[in-house]
């Protein structure tokens, strides 16, 4: 099946804190996971990304963890900051470039 | 500046008058799709492009129509709009199959 299931639908954290986000999919022909990071009145910009070879990838405060088994993968936020309070996509594609976004994940990150 | 550029931004149109959405980038990146982002959906993938003259569809494809006549260019044809087609649509470009898409700004449209 081709969706890709992301939660929480929105999340609130507090200033300094660690904001996660958990994505799902079922097809194992996808081998391109990245996360977008959308503000208003914007398009959604590339923050971070990993292949299934790799179990996490760090990208300053940003860590995508990804478990090949549970075919789940994660965002963390380390240290959130009011500028993070965004919407986030996760998303998957394969070797055809078709790719599946998730629903998004509406952060607020309290000051 | 390395950028994806659509037109128009917004757009108000009526039931079945024929119109194209624009888009361009300046990577030459071979990669190029169409999305539609509506609120609880998410972005959904109307068409993409790996190469030019080569298109496939994506998951929602019904009524949309694509060409990549040159590389930079993958404009978006709404042959007969209609008010279900009423939505912020995204045009995006990757030099690598499905890495980093750099997305544009976004079209608001809107069919009455």
């Amino acid at each position: 099946q081709q969706q890709v299931k992301q939660s929480p639908q929105s999340l609130i954290v507090q200033k300094g804190g660690i904001s996660i986000i958990n994505c799902a999919y079922e097809n194992t022909a996808f081998d391109y996971f990245p996360w977008y990071q959308q503000f208003p009145g914007k398009g959604p910009a590339l923050l971070i990304a990993i292949r299934p070879d790799v179990s996490e990838k760090k990208e300053g405060r940003f860590t995508i963890s990804f478990n090949k088994s549970a075919k789940q993968f994660s965002l963390h936020i380390m240290d959130s900051q009011p500028g993070d309070s965004a919407t986030y996509f996760c998303a998957a594609s394969d070797r055809d470039d078709k790719i599946i976004f998730g629903k998004g994940t509406r952060l607020h990150i309290l000051p | 500046e390395a950028q994806v550029t659509q037109n128009p931004r917004y757009l108000i149109t009526v039931t079945g008058k024929k119109l194209t959405v624009t888009c361009s980038q300046n990577m030459n990146h071979e990669y190029m799709s169409w999305y539609r982002q509506d609120p609880g959906l998410g972005l959904r993938q109307i068409y993409y492009s790996m190469n030019v003259e080569v298109t496939d569809k994506g998951d929602v494809p019904e009524g949309y129509k694509v060409s990549r006549k040159e590389k930079r260019n993958f404009p978006l044809i709404l042959e007969s709009p209609s008010p279900n087609q009423t939505s912020l649509y995204f045009c995006a470009s990757s030099l690598i199959r499905g890495e980093g898409y750099t997305f544009g700004s976004g079209t608001r449209l809107t069919v009455v």
